[in-house]
C-alpha cells in the first residue's frame, strides 16, 4: 500500500515571500500521479497542480510550482509571491496510475495548515 | 452544473443512530468515492463505486454501508453511530480512468456522534 507524508503540520508566510510544503510519499509502483489540493475554510478541495511520475519536467501553474524527485519519493509545493488567499490546509496526494484495481483511489497525506501574514 | 452536492451539510447524532448522508453528482461520472477527514490523518477512503450498482471497500469501511443504485447517487450509510465517527465526510466523482480526469469533491458533511 501506498503512504504520504507531510512532516509540517504548519507553516507562515508573509505576504509577496515565497513557502515550500514538503510532502514525501512511499510506493512500489513506477507509475503513478501526485497531487497538492488546497483546502480554504470553506472547506472545498480545490485542485492546486497535478504532476505525473513518468515526466521529468517540474509541474507548474502560475504562481504554484514543485519540485518532484522520484528517486527520493519527494514532492514539494513552492508557492511564490504569497497571497492572502493562500491560507487554507494543504495535501499532498498519490494516485496510482490506470489499470489494476485501484479505480482512480486517492491516497492523502495528513495536511499542511499555511498562515500567510500581511 | 451543480458538480457534486452532499446532504446534509451538518449533522449531530446521539450514540447508537442511524442516518444517511447522500451524494449527488450531475457530471454523468463512472466513478464515486465517500472519504472521512479528521484531524492529523487527512482524508481517509471509506467505500468506492466504479460504476451504478457496484461498491468495494475503501481503507476504513468498518461501521459504514454504501449503495449506488442510481448513477448519480452515492448513499453513504451508518446504521449504528459511535463517537469514533464523528468526522467531515467528503464525496467525490471522477468521470473514468484517463489520467486526465479529475476528481471533483463535494462541499463536505460535518457529522458529530455525542
Amino acid at each position: 500500500a501506498q503512504t504520504v507524508t507531510q512532516s509540517q503540520p504548519e507553516m507562515s508566510v508573509q505576504e509577496a515571500e515565497t513557502v515550500t510544503l514538503s510532502c514525501t510519499y512511499d510506493t512500489s509502483e513506477s507509475d503513478y500521479y501526485l497531487f497538492w489540493y488546497k483546502q480554504p475554510p470553506s472547506r472545498q478541495m480545490i485542485l492546486v497542480i497535478r504532476q505525473e511520475a513518468y515526466k521529468q519536467q517540474n509541474a507548474t501553474e502560475n504562481r504554484f510550482s514543485v519540485n518532484f524527485q522520484k528517486a527520493a519519493k519527494s514532492f514539494s509545493l513552492k508557492i511564490s509571491d504569497s497571497q492572502l488567499g493562500d491560507a487554507a490546509m494543504y495535501f499532498c496526494a498519490y494516485r496510482s496510475a490506470p489499470g489494476g484495481t485501484s479505480y482512480g483511489k486517492l491516497t492523502f497525506g495528513q495536511g499542511t495548515i499555511l498562515t500567510v501574514h500581511p | 452544473n451543480a458538480g457534486v452536492t452532499q446532504t446534509p451539510k451538518f449533522r449531530v447524532l446521539k450514540t447508537g443512530q442511524s442516518m444517511t448522508l447522500l451524494c449527488a453528482q450531475d457530471m454523468n461520472h463512472e466513478y464515486m468515492y465517500w472519504y472521512r477527514q479528521d484531524p492529523g490523518m487527512g482524508l481517509r477512503l471509506i467505500h468506492y463505486s466504479v460504476g451504478e450498482g457496484t461498491t468495494a471497500k475503501g481503507e476504513v469501511p468498518d461501521g459504514y454501508n454504501v449503495s449506488r443504485l442510481k448513477k448519480q447517487n452515492f448513499l453513504l450509510g451508518l446504521e449504528s453511530a459511535a463517537p469514533s465517527q464523528t468526522s467531515v465526510y467528503f464525496c467525490a466523482s471522477r468521470r473514468g480512468t484517463s489520467v486526465l480526469n479529475e476528481q471533483f469533491f463535494g462541499p463536505g458533511t460535518r457529522l458529530t456522534v455525542l
